[in-house]
């Protein structure tokens, strides 16, 4: 069965760099790309940007351009995503999501467990 | 930017009893609009796209209608584990975008 498992909850200090990780199994992992999507406490969810990882293309939200980095390791069927020049406002759950065909971006059917990323200094 | 909106931002419904949340976008999608159930702790849970759709595993109370820029989830037969926040989700532009969401609570 599809699985994105996520690496562990993170603590930075504003200013710092915070790299996520997720995991993929139960599929052609180059056959699907792989979003992510950020939700901060009592928010809605929020669209970061995705990668293709068959060929490693990327696309982000200008909210985060700059600042947002998602790349794959197609050797280990994983995906990071770092987020750089952290502020208090970053503190949130982050996911990494999939859609439901092969080659579709949206919407999502898989989804990681989320990471809790807090921005404390 | 697609701007979505959602409305109730709360109701509350009693068990068997039908829920209808509204999703409103401030232009066309075509028939490009997901629904998510969110509880607490969880991620999103995807419950129907391409406006209508149920995805894999979701029971048939739970449907689908609208297109352009007005969708309605209805609840059917509301049940205790139905208590979450809803969301909707716009994936016709770029950059994707999701609803404020609808608080649903069981009496």
């Amino acid at each position: 069965q599809v699985q994105l498992m996520q690496s562990g909850a993170e603590v930075k200090k504003p200013g710092a760099s915070v790299k996520v990780s997720c995991r993929a199994s139960g599929y052609i992992f180059t056959d699907y790309p792989i979003s992510w999507v950020r939700q901060a406490p009592g928010q809605r969810p929020e669209w970061m940007g995705w990668i293709n990882v068959g060929d490693g293309q990327t696309k982000y939200s200008q909210t985060f351009q700059g600042r947002v980095t998602i790349t794959r390791d197609t050797s280990a069927n994983v995906v990071h995503m770092q987020l750089s020049s952290l502020t208090s406002e970053d503190t949130a759950l982050y996911f990494c999501a999939r859609a439901p065909y092969s080659g579709s971006y949206l919407p999502y059917h898989y989804w990681g467990q989320g990471t809790l990323v807090t921005v404390s200094s | 930017e697609i701007v979505m909106t959602q409305s109730p931002a709360t109701l509350s419904v009693s068990p068997g009893e039908r829920a209808t949340l509204s999703c409103r976008a401030s232009q066309s999608v075509r028939s490009n609009l997901a629904w998510y159930q969110q509880k607490p702790g969880q991620a999103p849970r995807l419950l129907i796209y391409i406006s209508s759709t149920r995805a894999t595993g979701i029971p048939t109370r739970f449907s689908g209608s609208g297109s352009d820029t007005e969708f309605t989830l209805t609840i059917s037969g509301l049940q205790s584990e139905d208590s979450a926040v809803y969301y909707c989700q716009q994936y016709n532009n770029w950059p994707p975008g999701f609803g404020p969401g609808t608080k649903v609570e069981i009496k």
